[in-house]
């Protein structure tokens, strides 16, 4: 059974502070990440992949994988109150086309 | 370029009626996702189209639920003799494939069932 693991949350932080999400996986074989943000009452969307180790940056966000500890993050920041959201890992072997997500992380930026 | 597109967007029944849900991908999307999400639940894969190869239903909840993909793009989701538990929001999504590996899902605006 392939695991995806998120801290439900709700985690909070000031407007401007830097916000980390935490994700880990079960499956060692996994090979493809990704992060999505969910706003209420509205569908996922893709913020960013991530395939090899170490750290992406795509504008105030960045994603980091260690495929040795099983973990991949995404560290959002000078958060702003609109990034308040919830955030989804998904995680993907190799040989499956089908992602894992996780539960999901609420972030609550406050002003 | 234009995204995943799902129809209805809000669909309310009554118990025992048969329910179809649209979505259309991506162009040249050849991958295709269905899930369902439960008001405050994570997300439930249902089932997955690849071209032309044998849909993955390994996810599909009860004999109730079928999909089809019609000439690889459009697919719709069948929901027969539907219960209030069916109530949620169904979401497709779509992705390329390139090397045997499928990339980012993008998915469409979902569409909301509403069982009375």
């Amino acid at each position: 059974q392939k695991e995806v693991e998120q801290n439900s949350g709700p985690l909070s932080v000031p407007e401007g502070a830097i916000a980390s999400l935490n994700c880990t996986y079960s499956d060692r074989g996994s090979q493809s990440f990704f992060w999505y943000r969910q706003y209420s009452g509205k569908s996922p969307e893709l913020i960013m992949s991530i395939y090899s180790n170490g750290d992406k940056e795509d504008g105030r966000f960045t994603a980091q994988l260690n495929k040795a500890s099983q973990y991949v993050s995404l560290l959002i920041r000078d958060s702003q109150p609109s990034d308040s959201a919830t955030y989804l890992c998904a995680v993907k072997s190799g040989g499956s086309y089908i992602p894992t997500f996780g539960r999901g992380t609420s972030l609550i930026v406050h002003p | 370029g234009a995204g995943v597109s799902q129809s209805p967007s809000n669909k309310v029944t009554e118990k025992g009626k048969d329910v179809e849900l649209r979505c259309d991908p991506i162009s040249g999307h050849t991958a295709l996702y269905w899930y369902r999400q439960s008001l405050g639940q994570g997300l439930e894969f249902l089932i997955y189209f690849q071209g032309n190869s044998a849909p993955d239903k390994s996810g599909l909840p009860s004999d109730r639920f079928s999909a089809e993909r019609t000439g690889g793009s459009v697919s719709t989701l069948t929901i027969q003799r539907t219960q209030q538990e069916d109530s949620a929001v169904y979401l497709c999504a779509s992705s390329r494939l390139h090397g045997g590996t499928s990339y980012e899902q993008y998915f469409g605006p979902g569409t909301r069932l509403t069982v009375t």
